[in-house]
């Protein structure tokens, strides 16, 4: 049972141009989101969160989208940069005592210069 | 630079062998989580450790156990390894029992043969 869904395990943008990473989750229960980004060989780094009570958080390159009627949110990278290539997880979490995150599988996103 | 650190980076082991993996916190940071990275998933909860005591536990066998230290570092200990416990271990540090802006580890990557 995937609560987080990546369903796109990859994307290639153009160096400049925009990219949107999409995940979707099941349970209405989870009410924060985090994404990740992944080189290999090194642990996830967080990169930009937004809690179910905005639509909307904005972080430089970065900018995530809730829709929460849709159970759905969105990364967006502009303008998309070859160091960007990595690879992207969207990640859920409850607020509480027993909270934990439950990722997706992510997206490898590759930047071409 | 997450100061998140775990040791060993690498690590192999026989089926039926025991194996402890260590992770030290980000300084101020007083919770810990541990995950489980298969080839091609992203990171699955093991456990969290909030100030010395299990705050929460996913879907893993009994035979996956932890410990908290006084300085918040951590413990995940295996029993019995089995072929499918290889993967990528993962430790994340917070502060509160929330997993708001965890950080993580480089990664403890774990063979069993």
């Amino acid at each position: 049972d995937q609560q987080v869904k990546q369903n796109s395990p990859s994307l290639s943008v153009q160096e400049g141009r925009i990219s949107i990473l999409n995940c979707d989750y099941t349970n209405s229960m989870f009410d924060y989101f985090l994404w990740y980004k992944k080189y290999p060989a090194e642990g996830p780094t967080f990169l930009i969160s937004i809690s179910s009570i905005k639509d909307k958080n904005e972080d430089g390159r970065f900018t995530v989208f809730l829709n929460k009627s849709a159970k759905h949110l969105s990364l967006h990278i502009v303008p998309s940069q070859p160091g960007d290539s990595a690879v992207y997880f969207c990640a859920a979490g409850y607020t509480g005592a027993n909270s934990k995150l439950t990722f997706g599988k992510g997206i490898t996103l590759s930047v071409r210069p | 630079e997450t100061g998140v650190t775990q040791s060993p980076t690498h690590l192999i082991k026989t089926r039926g062998q025991q194996v402890t993996l260590r992770c030290s916190s980000q300084s101020g940071h007083n919770t810990v989580s541990w995950y489980q990275q298969a080839l091609g998933q992203g990171p699955q909860f093991i456990f969290q450790y909030y100030r010395e005591e299990e705050n929460g536990r996913g879907n893993f066998p009994p035979r996956f156990s932890g410990l908290q230290f006084p300085n918040y570092s951590s413990e995940l200990n295996v029993n019995a390894l089995e072929l499918d416990d290889s993967a990528l271990y993962l430790c994340a540090s917070s502060l509160g029992g929330a997993n708001r802006e965890a950080f993580f580890g480089q990664g403890t990557r774990l063979t069993v043969v």
